[in-house]
């Protein structure tokens, strides 16, 4: 069975500080992909990253950036200099074939 | 280029009818996967269809029901509703049921559910 646990239920934090949500997952599969989701109050889910199991590599795209470490199943997002514009519920997610399994969310609150 | 595209965005019912819930997806894609969120809950995955049959099923029951066109777009029913079945229902398109190109599916506005 899979399985992805944010234990970060909510996080506030000032405006331009940096934030760290924890994602830590399980799965048996040797071959899998991870994913970060953003989810405005609209609703619609933006896709923001994907890491496959073979590539631990951190990546930084902007103010955001990855740390994908499987030795301790755990895939991080970090915000840089955070803005009240990401101020959202952040998910993480395990690819299955054919199918996400979710994490239960982090609510990120940027306070201005 | 449309992205996914949901009917309707909000849908009231009353326990014990029935709901049947619309979807559109990305220009070119050609698979659809539903996904029921509550309130506070990470997106559940209901079913998948891809070539006009369900190819995976989630952990919901048969009152779950879905189908798919030949021009992709997706329906899904949901018969003998209940209080639970009050979510947000989002619909995925991707290309492909399961090979990489699924892992970047492409998510729908939602259809806001509630049931009285």
């Amino acid at each position: 069975a899979q399985k992805v646990t944010q234990a970060q239920t909510e996080i506030s934090v000032v405006e331009k500080e940096d934030v760290t949500l924890d994602c830590v997952y399980e799965t048996r599969d040797t071959t899998y992909y991870l994913f970060w989701y953003k989810q405005p109050p609209s609703g619609e889910l933006v896709f923001l990253i994907r890491r496959n199991s073979f590539d631990e590599q951190n990546e930084i795209s902007g103010r955001y950036s990855w740390n994908f470490q499987k030795s301790t199943s755990s895939f991080n997002f970090t915000i840089t200099a955070s803005q009240v514009v990401d101020s959202a519920v952040y998910f993480c997610a395990l690819s299955a074939p054919g199918k996400l399994t979710f994490g239960t969310g982090t609510r990120l609150t940027i306070i201005p | 280029d449309a992205g996914v595209t949901q009917s309707p965005t909000h849908l009231i019912k009353t326990r014990g009818q029935q709901v049947t819930l619309r979807c559109s997806p990305k220009s070119g894609h050609d698979t659809v996967s539903w996904y029921q969120q509550a309130l506070g809950q990470g997106p559940q995955f209901i079913f998948q269809y891809y070539e006009e049959e369900e190819r995976q099923r989630g952990n919901f029951p048969d009152r779950f029901s879905g189908h798919q066109f030949p021009n992709y777009s997706s329906e899904l029913n949901v018969n003998a509703l209940l209080l639970g079945d009050s979510a947000l229902y989002l619909c995925a398109s991707s290309l492909g049921p399961s090979g990489p190109p699924l892992y970047e599916q492409y998510f729908g506005p939602g259809t806001r559910l509630t049931v009285t």
